[in-house]
């Protein structure tokens, strides 16, 4: 059973809908990433939060917004988004602070789909 | 910048045999923090392994273990007895000891498990 959970597991959406994906933890981990791997390629990281800040942006476009509300929360909303943005989209959490390495644990993924 | 190169886009194992995956990577640091995850089909990314730069002790759990060569910037992921469950993609990973939170992979290894 994967302690990082993510909802919805699957989602279609046209180009002019707004959704968002939710990540939730209770391992009391307070760094927070959101990865996008299309198919047959590795993850590619997005964002990273970190003690509910978002400390690192990838440069990714505005149509993908993230949001940690709380410790154990986070979303990513979506809007106006276009049909290559189809892709699992993976939530992870490490904990903080991290002495040594700290290693990701990941959740099954948002497996979205953009017509 | 640092690199993660997995030269073998597939690879095929018989049960209970022994199968090693190719992991090299490229970085000017002395100390950094290396992995290797499993994505099965579930599409859960499942840390399988990890190794610490700075020791050089070979990690190991249960079935799995990695050859760390730290001068030939070497990882490889020897499974041991290897079962259908251990059938997903393979993932290197490289990770720095700075607080860019950045796990690099390498373009991972299909492994099939044949009965």
């Amino acid at each position: 059973d994967t302690e990082v959970t993510q909802t919805p597991k699957h989602l279609v959406m046209g180009m002019t809908n707004k959704k968002s994906l939710k990540c939730e933890q209770h391992m009391g981990h307070r760094a927070m990433y959101w990865y996008k791997q299309k198919a047959k390629k590795p993850p590619e990281l997005m964002f990273v939060y970190s003690y509910e800040k978002l400390s690192i942006n990838e440069s990714v476009p505005s149509r993908f917004s993230p949001e940690c509300p709380n410790s154990s929360l986070l979303n990513l909303h979506l809007h106006a988004l276009q049909p290559e943005d189809s892709a699992l989209y993976l939530c992870a959490s490490s904990q903080r602070p991290r002495t040594g390495y700290s290693p990701l644990h990941f959740g099954n993924g948002t497996r979205l789909t953009v017509t | 910048a640092q690199t993660v190169t997995q030269s073998q886009p597939e690879m095929s194992v018989q049960e209970a045999e022994t199968v090693t995956l190719s992991c090299t990577y490229d970085t000017s640091e002395n100390n950094y923090y290396l992995f290797w995850y499993k994505q099965p089909p579930s599409r859960q990314m499942i840390l399988v392994i990890r190794q610490e730069a700075y020791k050089q002790q070979n990690a190991t759990e249960n079935r799995f273990s990695v050859n760390f060569q730290k001068a030939a910037k070497s990882f490889s992921l020897k499974i041991s007895d290897s079962q259908l469950g251990d059938t997903a993609m393979y993932f290197c990973a490289f990770m720095s000891p700075d607080n860019t939170d950045k796990l690099i992979f390498g373009t991972g290894t299909r492994l099939q498990v044949f009965p």
